[in-house]
């Protein structure tokens, strides 16, 4: 597809539950980009790539939260023993070579809800 | 990265022009401007940047003076369909993460 995409598009938890997101970047974006948003608050940054290389993970909350990108193209963001307060929107950013600074593009987002 | 200040929110209605100021105090000489837009149930996207005196797109224009210590957001002849969250942010690009404030929730009025 033309832009970035998520699945699934909502996500309903027990606590405890182990959940994974997936996000699929515009084909060819090196660097991809996880952002929690909680409901009323803009996009907190989680963690970067480049290409398959994780350069940033400072925004990761706990060691519950994992991100990877095996091949450099697809990311998957687990979320291990979840808690009500990982309940949230969380957003994949990709963004590729050309473009202004800060310019990224996002998908639609994933809704978590723990329960 | 540089911090911003921006309205929490503004309303106004269909047709007028609105304008969101934005004061970015300690903008560094390598800052660039970027502004996004989020509509409920989708992702920032982002409209405009720019670096000094105007920018001009498709969707809005951009006012930052000669100091660039703040910036103007303007949104000609705004609809319904404008109502969304506006984030100022300013970064050279150099540390890729984007720091988004609450920005501004504008809500357009018929």
């Amino acid at each position: 597809g033309a832009g970035v995409s998520q699945s699934p598009r909502y996500k309903v938890a027990k606590r405890g539950q182990d959940v994974a997101l997936r996000c699929d970047p515009i084909s060819g974006h090196v660097s991809l980009f996880w952002y929690q948003q909680a409901l009323g608050q803009g996009p907190e940054f989680l963690t970067y790539f480049q290409n398959e290389a994780q350069l940033d993970k400072s925004g990761l909350p706990s060691d519950r939260f994992f991100a990877e990108r095996p091949e450099g193209s697809v990311s998957t963001l687990k979320i291990q023993r979840t808690q009500q307060e990982d309940s949230a929107v969380y957003l994949c950013a990709s963004r590729g070579r050309t473009g202004g600074y800060n310019e990224q593009f996002f998908g639609p987002g994933t809704r978590l809800t723990v329960l | 990265l540089a911090k911003t200040t921006q309205p929490i929110s503004m309303d106004s209605y269909e047709g007028q022009e609105v304008n969101i100021t934005c004061s970015h105090n300690n903008i560094a000489t390598n800052d660039y401007i970027t502004w996004y837009q989020q509509f409920p149930s989708q992702g920032p996207r982002f409209i405009i940047q720019g670096y000094k005196t105007k920018v001009t797109n498709e969707v809005a224009s951009l006012f930052i003076p000669a100091d660039r210590k703040s910036s103007t957001l303007s949104l000609p002849r705004v609809s319904l369909s404008d109502t969304a969250v506006y984030y100022c942010l300013v970064g050279d690009g150099g540390d890729d993460k984007i720091i988004f404030g609450k920005g501004t929730r504008l809500h357009i009025l018929p």
